[in-house]
C-alpha cells in the first residue's frame, strides 16, 4: 500500500501562473481533505471531497482555488493566478468510507513557492 | 468555532530527559478526539497519539503519553527518555466526532532533543 501520494513535491510558479497540485488517496480510501500550511504556522483546512462530491469547503479561499475529485484520477487542487502569498506547504490526507479518525493518512506535502 | 493553542513555540531537551508538551483547546462539542502529530523535517505528518474524549484512561504509546484533562480542556503530550529522533514540530489536533469531520491544528511547538 503506497499511502497517500502527492505530486509534485516541489512546485515553483511566476506569480499569475497556474498551480495543479496532485494526490492519490490510499487504497480503499474515497474521502480526500486538502490543508494548507504557511510558514511556521500549523495546518488549515481547506476542503474536504468525496467522489465527484464536494462536502465541506469553508476554509477554501473565495477566489482563485477550486479543488476537484472525479471519479478516476486523483484530487486536484487547482490556484489560478498565484501570488506571493499562496506560497506554502499543501498537504492531502484520505480516510476510508466510513470516517473514522483513526482511518485518516497524510501525505507529503507539496511545497509551492511563488516567484 | 474549535480552538488549538500551543503555548510554547520553542523547547529543548536534553538526550534521555523528559519533556512535556502543553496543549489546550476550547470547544462546545462533549464527544471528540484529540491527536499529537510530529512533522520531523521531511514535512511528513506522523501520528504519535490520540486520544477519545470520552474515555478517561490517558493513551500511552511506549514513551510517550498524555494528560488529558477534560474539565480543564487540557492535552499535554509527555516524551520519556527522549532521543534525537524526537527533534521535530510537533502539533496539537482537534476533531469533533461529527461524520466528514476534519482537523483543527494548533500552531506547533518546535522540540530539538539536544545530545
Amino acid at each position: 500500500n503506497a499511502g497517500v501520494m502527492q505530486n509534485p513535491r516541489h512546485l515553483v510558479r511566476r506569480r499569475g501562473q497556474e498551480a495543479r497540485l496532485r494526490c492519490s488517496p490510499m487504497k480503499g480510501h474515497s474521502h480526500v481533505y486538502w490543508y494548507r500550511q504557511l510558514p511556521e504556522e500549523g495546518l488549515k483546512f481547506m476542503v474536504y471531497l468525496q467522489k465527484e462530491n464536494i462536502i465541506d469547503e469553508s476554509g477554501m479561499p473565495k477566489e482563485r482555488f477550486s479543488a476537484e475529485f472525479p471519479k478516476e484520477g486523483p484530487s486536484i487542487l487547482r490556484i489560478q493566478q498565484v501570488v506571493r502569498g499562496d506560497s506554502a506547504a499543501y498537504f492531502c490526507a484520505s480516510s476510508p468510507p466510513v470516517a473514522e479518525y483513526y482511518g485518516y493518512t497524510f501525505g507529503s506535502g507539496t511545497r509551492l513557492t511563488v516567484v | 468555532a474549535q480552538t488549538v493553542t500551543q503555548s510554547q513555540p520553542e523547547m529543548s531537551v536534553q538526550e534521555a530527559e523528559t519533556v512535556t508538551l502543553s496543549c489546550t483547546y476550547d470547544t462546545s462539542e462533549n464527544n471528540y478526539y484529540l491527536f499529537w502529530y510530529k512533522q520531523p523535517p521531511s514535512r511528513q505528518m506522523i501520528l504519535v497519539i490520540r486520544q477519545e474524549a470520552y474515555k478517561q484512561q490517558n493513551a500511552t504509546e511506549n514513551r510517550f503519553s498524555v494528560n488529558f484533562q477534560k474539565a480543564a480542556k487540557s492535552f499535554s503530550l509527555k516524551i520519556s527518555d527522549s532521543q534525537l529522533g524526537d527533534t521535530a514540530m510537533y502539533f496539537c489536533a482537534f476533531m469533533t466526532a461529527n461524520y466528514g469531520q476534519n482537523f483543527v491544528f494548533g500552531p506547533g511547538t518546535r522540540l530539538s532533543v539536544l545530545p
